[in-house]
This record gives C-alpha cells, sequence and structure tokens, in this order.
C-alpha cells in the first residue's frame, strides 16, 4: 500500500497565525483528500486536491481558509490560516490506494491553537 | 442522502470477550464498505468488502458484510487491551471524487 509522510506531527499555534501542513505520497496518485476530525468527532472531509486543477471544497470551507496547493502527483500541502481556537483540531490526509487497501491515511498532524 | 451509522457508540468489555461492531449504511450506487482502526490520529486500515457473505479474516479480527440488509459487521475474538480503539467504517460516496461518507465510529476500551 502507498506510504504517506505528513509534517507537522504536531504544532501549538497562536491565534492569527496560519500553519502549513504538508504530505508526501511514496506513489504517483491521482486524488488527495484532507480532513479534520475535531475532539471527539469522526473525520470531516475538507476538500479533494486533483494535480493541476483547483481544491474541491466541501460545504462550510472555503479557500480563504484553507488554501490548498498540489505541484505534483505526490505531493499536497494544506494551510489552515488566520487561526482561532475552534480550529484545534487533527488534520489529515488521505489517498485512495490503487491495491486492495482502500484509502491510506497520513500519521496526522494534532494543531493546538492558543 | 448518503449515511453510514454505527453501533454502539461505546463499547466496555474485558479482555478475553468477544465483541461485534455494527455498521449500517445508505449509499447511492454501493461499491465497498471500509473498516479503520484509529488509535491516536491516522486511521488505519482494516478491511475492505466488496461482495455479501465472504468474510474477511485478519488474525482476531473478521468482517462480513450484508448487502441484501445494507449492513456489515466488525467482529474482535480474545479482546485485548491493545484493541482499545476508535473503529470507523466508512464507504465512498456516489461521486465522481469518491468521496468516503464515515460513521461516527465506535469506541471501544478493554478493561484487563
Amino acid at each position: 500500500s502507498a506510504v504517506i509522510s505528513q509534517k507537522p506531527s504536531r504544532d501549538i499555534c497562536q491565534r492569527g497565525t496560519s500553519l502549513t501542513i504538508q504530505c508526501q505520497v511514496d506513489s504517483q496518485v491521482t486524488m488527495m483528500f484532507w480532513y479534520r476530525q475535531q475532539p471527539g468527532q469522526s473525520l470531516t472531509l475538507i476538500a479533494t486536491a486533483n494535480q493541476g486543477s483547483e481544491a474541491t471544497y466541501e460545504s462550510g470551507f472555503v479557500i480563504d481558509k484553507f488554501p490548498i496547493s498540489r505541484p505534483n502527483l505526490t505531493f499536497s500541502t494544506l494551510t489552515v490560516s488566520n487561526m482561532s481556537p475552534e480550529d484545534s483540531s487533527i488534520y489529515l490526509c488521505s489517498v485512495l490506494d490503487g491495491t486492495n487497501y482502500g484509502y491510506t491515511f497520513g500519521s496526522g498532524t494534532r494543531l493546538t491553537v492558543v | 442522502e448518503d449515511k453510514v451509522v454505527q453501533s454502539p457508540l461505546s463499547l466496555v468489555v474485558h479482555e478475553g470477550d468477544t465483541v461485534t461492531l455494527n455498521c449500517s449504511y445508505e449509499v447511492t450506487n454501493f461499491r465497498s464498505l471500509l473498516w479503520y482502526k484509529q488509535e491516536k490520529k491516522a486511521p488505519t486500515f482494516l478491511f475492505m468488502l466488496t461482495s455479501s457473505g465472504i468474510e474477511k479474516k485478519s488474525g482476531r479480527l473478521s468482517s462480513i458484510l450484508d448487502k441484501k440488509e445494507l449492513f456489515s459487521i466488525l467482529n474482535i475474538t480474545a479482546t485485548q487491551t491493545g484493541d482499545s480503539a476508535v473503529y470507523l467504517c466508512a464507504a465512498p460516496g456516489a461521486g465522481n471524487n469518491r468521496k468516503l461518507i464515515w460513521g461516527l465510529g465506535t469506541s471501544l476500551a478493554v478493561n484487563p
């Protein structure tokens, strides 16, 4: 199955600042997914990132707040902009694995905004 | 609207017990159902089920899908404290982006 390296693993940030999370995949993938998981909640899809096109955002998420880059088929970044304590969550990237492993996830970023 | 519902939401058992976790779904153009284990941050893949009645097994974990009744179960036998985690069920939605529809998860605590 695909292996995804996600960085940073965790961060504590001041409100009003921005954090960029990056995911590197060891193989080429068409679609990458970015999720947020707030404390005690299930996973919520933020956006789907395809290489060479604008990311598709889910209802309730906007590009100004969560800009995404997808410069090639193995890499993507998600920026959490102008952070507030409500942005404190686990952020996860995921890819659809071409084998029988379904969707593979990065190791996650635990973000705390103070 | 597509949805995935898991039950129970939480469960506390003793080591050695057998547990059954449930996942029902209503998904347009159903293709597959996925089970994941989430201990800290990242969900780790357990099973992908596409066909009814065929049990998938990995050690003490097994899972089966019923496409007629639209549900799946995940069984864990001889539970260990290391099985304590949130177990998530998901199914790809009908859209071209194959977005996963997630259940809320079952939080399993295995006490020694």
